[in-house]
């Protein structure tokens, strides 16, 4: 079956580093996106991409980068993580009618 | 930007009572979808509805775009309904590109 996955699921980095998750869709849809969830937020675009070598900036993207060299994969990069940082992390992909499905999430803590 | 808002925020039901969640956004949309959220914290899709009425299984969802509110009925509630529901909305226009905003969502507590 066709799906949207992320990696790790979990993860633990320091102060400064940096970090990359990784999304990958099999439907071969255009349009992905990532958000992040916190309490008292709901979720919150991060950045998206309607095709390959296309991104854009959502509402927060200060301090993330993405990149789509193929059709199948968008990673997320935090340049330098921060605590503010520490959030869970989910990727989505957007059918021809509109429809988006959500990965399973990435859960990032930064200390 | 648009408002979507949600409400109640928070919910407890005793197994087998019915429910109604309320998703009101200040803008014209062309793209809605309710999710449930599972304790897992998997989204899960339920419905993609910009207008109408749709009904699978328990649940229900109609969509009164002219009057900015969508509706989601739970009937017969079960303890695996709990969660956290979220109404997303995509904005009508040619800049929104398939970006949905995301309301704050109800936290629904179903009891044995």
């Amino acid at each position: 079956d066709a799906e949207i996955t992320q990696s790790p699921r979990h993860k633990i980095t320091e102060t400064g580093r940096q970090v990359t998750l990784a999304c990958h869709q099999t439907w071969n849809h255009n349009n992905m996106f990532w958000y992040r969830q916190d309490l008292g937020h709901g979720l919150r675009l991060i950045h998206y991409s309607y095709g390959v070598q296309d991104t854009n900036k959502g509402e927060v993207s200060d301090g993330y980068s993405v990149s789509r060299s193929n059709t199948e994969d968008l990673p997320l990069t935090l340049e330098s993580a921060a605590s503010s940082q520490t959030s869970v992390y989910f990727c989505a992909s957007r059918n021809f009618q509109g429809i988006a499905f959500f990965g399973q999430g990435t859960r990032l803590t930064v200390v | 930007g648009i408002q979507v808002e949600q409400s109640p925020p928070d919910l407890i039901l005793q197994e087998g009572a019915n429910s109604t969640l309320r998703c009101n956004f200040s803008d014209s949309v062309n793209n809605l979808q309710w999710f449930h959220q599972n304790p897992w914290g998997q989204l899960i899709n339920l419905f993609y509805i910009p207008s109408g009425t749709k009904q699978n299984g328990r649940l229900s969802a109609t969509t009164v775009a002219t009057e900015r509110y969508s509706l989601l009925y739970i009937s017969s509630s079960q303890t695996t309904d709990s969660g956290v529901y979220f109404c997303a909305v995509v904005v009508a226009g040619g800049t929104s590109y398939g970006k949905l905003t995301f309301g704050q969502g109800t936290i629904l507590t179903v009891h044995p």
